[in-house]
């Protein structure tokens, strides 16, 4: 148990659905993350949320919407997505500017069809 | 730009020792990080190094050159469950995380 919680763990979707992930963290930091992991690439930061607030998008395409209604919870709303969205997406949280303390969720597994 | 290059996959043998390097290229440091990551389950925080030198932590250590932009993380005594990848981020100048593509390491008995 890491204190965030990531929700589906797998998922499979068609190039024209909807679905959102979920993420939520019980360790009371203020800052939140989305990151995406591709295999044997590095962790690529998609989006960063202080205090509610987003601060970073790293040029991540719109089909991809994240959206923090308060410090404990995150979600990734995702849309006609493509095949090589297929990939593990990782939240975290951390205090902002202690990336130091950073904790993550166990991921879900996208795969896009 | 910004780059962390670690070697893609280690084998090693129960009981051994292994060492894992890392190198980087970065705006600006404020500390180096190792996280351990199972296949399948959330990355966990290992070591910090923000100054040179070794920093252990029981059967793991790890140690920071800034001037030769160089880790590495030993791992001692090696048990079939440290089979798993060993991440290496550097924390930049705007104190975002760069990360490294990870170290698959497999233990053999």
């Amino acid at each position: 148990e890491t204190g965030v919680t990531q929700t589906p763990r797998h998922l499979v979707m068609g190039m024209t659905n909807k679905k959102s992930l979920k993420c939520e963290q019980h360790l009371g930091h203020n800052a939140m993350y989305w990151y995406k992991q591709s295999a044997k690439k590095p962790l690529e930061l998609m989006f960063v949320y202080n205090f509610k607030e987003q601060t970073e998008n790293n040029s991540v395409p719109s089909r991809f919407s994240p959206e923090c209604p308060n410090s404990s919870h995150l979600f990734l709303h995702l849309h006609t997505l493509q095949p090589e969205d297929s990939a593990l997406y990782l939240c975290a949280s951390s205090q902002p500017m202690d990336s130091a303390l950073v904790g993550f969720g166990q991921g879900t597994r996208l795969t896009v069809v | 730009g910004q780059n962390i290059d670690q070697p893609t996959e280690m084998t090693a043998t129960e009981g051994a020792i292994v060492q894992i390097n890392c190198t980087y290229q970065t705006s600006g440091f404020n500390g180096l990080f190792w996280y351990q990551q199972h296949a399948g389950e959330a990355p966990t925080f290992l070591s910090y190094n923000v100054l040179d030198g070794l920093e252990e932590k029981g059967r793991f250590s790890s140690f920071l050159s800034r001037s030769k932009g160089y880790s590495y993380l030993l791992l001692k005594e090696l048990q079939m469950k440290d089979s798993a990848s060993y991440l290496c981020a550097v924390r930049d100048s705007n104190y975002q995380l760069i990360w490294g593509a990870g170290t698959k390491l497999i233990i053999k008995p």
